[in-house]
């Protein structure tokens, strides 16, 4: 079966902080994908990363950061020198061969100013 | 290139009624897919729909169904409304087809009060 973790239900960090937001995921397939959503206040989830499991490159968007690691099933998302804007909950999710996504739990993050 | 539309955005409805619920994916997108958001439970996956099938199924009750229709639009019914379906319900279409998975578009939702 396939499961997403989040282990950090809530955050609160001052703004220009750096903060990681931590996902562990459970698949016993080979081909997968892993992503990151964020979800304003507004409720629509915005998707912010696509990584399948044979791409374990790091990568960096502005001040985002991602860093999977297939031999610890984790896939964790930094936030540098974050801003209000952040404040937001940000759920990771796991699909294979485009079936239905399995999200994690989510982590709500507040950044205050 | 517009998002998906869900409609409405808020209802209340008491129990014992039925509610439906409609998305409209993004042009060119064939898969549907709804979830039920709830502070307890978080995101559930309740089906899926590509090409008018439903393709994958959640583990609700039958009083939660669906379908889609030839243009790829979407509606979800929920029957005999119980206290514990208030939830915000989220649609997400996806260019899905092949073994490559594309990423989920979201509906902004439909924030569903049962009294």
């Amino acid at each position: 079966a396939q499961k997403v973790t989040q282990a950090q239900t809530e955050i609160s960090v001052v703004e220009k902080e750096d903060v990681t937001l931590d996902c562990v995921y459970e698949t016993r397939d080979t081909t997968y994908y892993l992503f990151w959503y964020k979800q304003p206040p507004s409720g629509e989830l915005v998707f912010l990363i696509r990584r399948n499991s044979f791409d374990e490159q790091n990568e960096i968007s502005g001040r985002y950061s991602w860093n999977f690691q297939k031999s610890t099933s984790s896939f964790n998302f930094t936030i540098t020198a974050s801003q209000v804007v952040d404040s937001a909950v940000y759920f990771c999710a796991l699909s294979y061969y485009g079936q239905n996504f399995v999200f994690g739990p989510g982590t709500r993050l507040s950044v205050l100013p | 290139k517009a998002g998906v539309t869900q409609t409405p955005r808020y209802l209340i409805k008491t129990r014992g009624q039925q509610v439906t619920l409609s998305c409209s994916p993004i042009s060119g997108h064939r898969s549907v897919s709804w979830y039920q958001q709830t502070p307890g439970q978080g995101l559930q996956f309740l089906f899926e729909y590509f090409s008018e099938t439903q393709r994958n199924k959640g583990n609700f009750p039958g009083r939660f169904s669906g379908r889609q229709f030839s243009n790829s639009r979407s509606e979800m019914n929920v029957s005999t409304l119980e206290l514990g379906d208030s939830a915000l319900y989220l649609c997400a279409s996806n260019r899905a087809g092949g073994r490559d998975t594309g990423e989920l578009f979201f509906g902004e939702g439909s924030r569903l009060t049962v009294l």
